[in-house]
């Protein structure tokens, strides 16, 4: 069975004071590893997909990366607007669903 | 492009009562998925149709039902209403068709149950 653990649970940043969210996963053949940002009430909004260990992507104030065992998000000199809660999911041998972790609520203070 | 759009927003409903939700993908997919996701427990896989048929299920009572049409829009069911099932219900649209293709959200129905 795949799982998926985001770590923290939550975050409290200053606003430019960078930093990592992390999403360890186990699946048996990862075919892809999702990242996105939800804000309250809202539905989850697409950031990245990365398929194999090595990959990075970036936008904006955000980069992420993936090994064999995990992704980070690296958010750097963030700002209040990045303030949500960032889930992450896997997509692993023949299933068409992704195994979704809990979230990582970050706070970014102005 | 058009994102997934989901209706109604919002919803208030009694014990006992039943609910359909309704999920239009963005144009082109073919896949529909079905979460509840509720603070204490996350974010829950419900079912997925795909080309008008149920492909995957998640572990969740009979009360809980969908359907998908012939033009990729998807409705689920919930009947006989139990407090419990207030939730944000979000429906998800992919191609569907490698089992790596990202998953894009609606905005969410807000269930609750009275």
């Amino acid at each position: 069975e795949d799982q998926v653990t985001q770590s923290p649970e939550a975050l409290r940043l200053q606003e430019g004071e960078s930093s990592s969210l992390n999403c360890s996963y186990t699946v048996s053949g990862l075919r892809g590893l999702f990242w996105y940002r939800q804000d309250p009430g809202k539905g989850p909004e697409f950031l990245f997909t990365l398929y194999s260990a090595g990959e990075e992507k970036e936008k904006e104030r955000l980069k992420a990366t993936l090994t064999k065992k995990e992704s980070f998000l690296h958010i750097t000199a963030p700002k209040p607007e990045d303030s949500a809660t960032y889930l992450c999911a896997v997509a692993s041998g023949g299933s068409y669903i992704p195994t979704f972790g809990r979230g990582t609520s970050l706070i970014v203070h102005p | 492009k058009a994102g997934v759009t989901q209706t109604p927003r919002y919803l208030i409903k009694t014990r006992g009562q039943q609910v359909t939700l309704s999920c239009s993908p963005i144009s082109g997919h073919r896949s529909v998925s079905w979460y509840q996701q509720t603070p204490g427990q996350g974010l829950q896989f419900l079912f997925e149709y795909f080309s008008e048929t149920q492909r995957n299920k998640g572990n969740f009572p009979g009360r809980f039902s969908g359907r998908q049409f012939s033009n990729s829009r998807s409705e689920m069911n919930v009947s006989t209403l139990e407090l419990g099932d207030s939730a944000l219900y979000l429906c998800a649209s992919s191609t569907g068709t490698s089992g790596q293709e990202t998953q894009y959200f609606g905005p969410g129905t807000r269930l609750l149950v009275l």
